[in-house]
């Protein structure tokens, strides 16, 4: 079954303690790309991946990193999270940048307290 | 990027059509038009996408104008499974999607 997996889906941490969330998607796509969805905000894009190691950043980029090694996986790393970045976090995979369906992970609840 | 317009919430009756509007006056001429919807804070699920014809898939149909500046989401028999948010897209600047506030379909008995 074509999807995107995304662990953990919740998860409450402490200021300041690093952590990662993964995604992983099983349909060779090329384009990947993380948001975070804020009540009032919408959808916003933190950082994409156009292929393996190609990585750009979106338009909230602040706080976060990721990396592009295989084509699989797109890790999301907060370095030092901040309350700030409590959000409900999304990955999403495409094949390529103009092409049509995305596929979404369900998604991650991240709380920094 | 050109932005979208959508109604802030709309209803309808089950096993009736919705019809979902929204306007995007500014879309340039290679623009493509993307429906998605959310179901309650899950991943965002593709609907159907178009430039200038209308389209249909299983899912919805999708009306363009001729003159592109708007377009209907239609989904033809609605049930309870259709309660969402849903957004309507023109691709942005490298690929982006950018998401807007949608419409949340509420579906009632």
């Amino acid at each position: 079954e074509a999807q995107v997996t995304q662990n953990p889906r919740y998860l409450i941490t402490v200021t300041g303690k690093k952590l990662t969330v993964t995604c992983s998607q099983n349909m060779n796509h090329e384009y990947m790309s993380w948001y975070r969805q804020d009540p009032g905000l919408g959808l916003r894009q933190i950082y994409y991946s156009m292929n393996v190691e190609v990585t750009d950043k979106g338009d909230v980029p602040e706080g976060y990193k990721v990396s592009r090694k295989e084509k699989r996986n797109f890790p999301l790393i907060l370095e030092s999270p901040s309350p700030n970045q409590t959000s409900l976090y999304f990955c999403a995979s495409r094949p390529g940048q103009f092409l049509t369906e995305a596929f979404f992970g369900q998604g991650t609840r991240l709380t920094v307290v | 990027d050109a932005k979208t317009t959508q109604p802030t919430s709309m209803d309808c009756a089950e096993g009736r059509a919705a019809n979902l509007p929204c306007n995007h006056s500014t879309i340039s001429g290679n623009e493509y038009v993307y429906w998605y919807r959310q179901i309650h804070s899950q991943g965002p699920q593709y609907i159907i996408h178009g430039l200038k014809n209308n389209e249909t898939n299983e899912m919805a149909s999708l009306i363009i104008t001729e003159d592109r500046k708007s377009s209907t989401l239609i989904l033809p028999h609605a049930t309870l499974r259709d309660t969402a948010v849903y957004y309507c897209i023109v691709r942005g600047q490298g690929g982006k999607l950018i998401f807007g506030q949608g419409t949340e379909l509420s579906v009632k008995p």
